[in-house]
């Protein structure tokens, strides 16, 4: 149980272009979902945190109109970076809760995004 | 504020020899703390979990126990294998956070057969 899906798990754009990933709970609703940027052989680094049917809370330094979130339903988050430049490529990774107060992050296995 | 340090890697062994990752943690309160691991290309998965002081959490042959009085939680395994290999990150989550997970830096580990 508690598996979270993320699509897709490599986007390769051009410069200016947007890009959608999508974060899905497949078998649990969550009600809390991270959305974490990682650079190579470093730490996580908390971009934002999406409750459902609520705006998202950006970290500090994190443009929220750079990165968009809408947290549509209790199973779907998507992150759209917007008009992406080449210091946009990292590796995006998101997280959810469960309903049950057990405050487990579960994770999806990341998207690559290459910014051309 | 909250806080986790873990060692600075690349850690490197071989193959059964024993794998101890230093984790210390600073933070009001009584926090959870997680042990997950990340292989390449892959997001992170949870290892283990302890909630309260002294608990042990363990999973697939790692323990970690969580110290109070020491304020850590090490990762401990009696013999590594070669599919050990990964970056582990330490983890709390404070009572005063809104869910938010605090990470230290990540300790790779390598498994040589």
């Amino acid at each position: 149980g508690a598996v979270v899906s993320q699509h897709p798990s490599w986007v390769i754009c051009k410069s200016g272009t947007s890009v959608k990933i999508e974060c899905r709970s497949l078998d649990f609703q969550a009600t809390t979902m991270f959305w974490y940027r990682q650079f190579p052989k470093q730490s996580l680094m908390l971009m934002a945190t999406s409750n459902e049917g609520s705006k998202a809370t950006h970290e500090q330094g994190v443009e929220k109109d750079k990165f968009l979130i809408n947290h549509a339903s209790l199973t779907l988050s998507t992150l759209t970076v917007t008009s992406a430049h080449p210091e946009d490529s990292s590796f995006y990774i998101c997280s959810a809760i469960t309903r049950t107060g057990e405050n487990i992050q579960y994770f999806g296995a990341g998207t690559r995004l290459s910014v051309l | 504020g909250n806080s986790v340090t873990q060692m600075e890697g690349p850690v490197t062994l071989s193959e059964e020899a024993f794998l101890t990752i230093n984790c210390t943690y600073t933070a009001t309160g009584y926090p959870s703390l997680f042990w997950y691991v990340q292989y390449p290309g892959e997001g992170l998965q949870l290892l283990l979990k302890a909630t309260k002081a002294d608990d042990k959490g363990s999973n697939k042959g790692f323990e970690a126990t969580y110290r109070k009085e020491t304020t850590s939680f090490h990762l401990e395994k009696g013999s590594v294998q070669v599919s050990d290999s990964a970056v582990y990150f330490c983890a709390l989550y404070g009572s005063s956070n809104t869910g938010k997970l605090i990470f230290g830096q990540g300790t790779t580990l390598q498994v040589k057969p």
